[in-house]
């Protein structure tokens, strides 16, 4: 299964309302999760099954979608919030991520 | 709390071996599928592979099929992954990721593959 992103960067500010596009080339029902990475860090996971909110995770941040095209939202871009992030399906193996879309400062 | 901590990266010449392992604790490790990701230098997360709770079943990416073996000893909360043939692409960084949400990573550990 081949995992798109768009953008695959973006800039914006502070207080923006921010939307990421993922698609899969297959169905994947809701197994889908999305990933935030700062540079050197590890990933930190956000999402899981589309759109469930991991413990600890701010509001802001949602998901949506099913089947093919999934989208996470942030609601208030932070400045913590400047990062990259990634989405991956595992509706079945070889597990795939996406390409990762960059959020800039603007 | 939940750790996860790889080791066992370096410097590697081409076409050698490597192992990494990766130390659980904080949770029931044996309970657990678990996954080896991966991350060149300056690029995006590549899947490499994925060993069921009880070791029985494994997945591989195709780019690392008959090279990489992955392993588990659930007596020890350790995950494994035996590296082979090694190339000049496989330099990453590699993070152990625990499945159920993906809610853990480990820090990472840096492979490189140069003459």
């Amino acid at each position: 299964i081949q995992m798109t992103q768009s953008p695959s960067s973006l800039s914006a500010s502070v207080g923006d309302r921010v939307t990421i596009t993922c698609r899969a080339s297959q169905g994947i029902s809701n197994f889908l999760a999305w990933f935030q990475q700062k540079p050197g860090k590890a990933p930190k996971s956000l999402i899981y099954a589309a759109s469930s909110l991991q413990s600890g995770v701010p509001s802001n941040f949602s998901g949506s979608g099913s089947g093919t095209d999934f989208t996470l939202t942030i609601s208030s871009l932070q400045p913590e919030d400047f990062a990259t992030y990634y989405c991956l399906q595992y509706h079945s193996y070889p597990l795939t991520f996406g390409p990762g879309t960059k959020v800039h400062i603007k | 709390e939940v750790q996860l901590v790889e080791s066992g990266g370096g410097l590697i010449q081409p076409g050698g071996s490597l192992r990494l392992s990766c130390s659980a604790s904080g949770f029931t490790f044996s309970a657990y599928t678990m996954h080896w990701v991966r991350q060149a230098p300056g690029k995006g997360l590549e899947y490499v592979s994925s060993i069921s709770s009880n070791g029985g079943d494994t997945y591989y990416a195709d780019s690392v099929k008959d090279r990489f073996t992955i392993s588990r000893d659930n007596s020890k909360n350790t995950l494994f992954l035996q590296m082979t043939s090694l190339r000049a692409e496989d330099t990453s960084v590699y993070y152990c990721m625990k499945d159920d949400g993906f809610d853990y990573w480990g820090q990472g550990t840096l492979v490189t593959v140069a003459s």
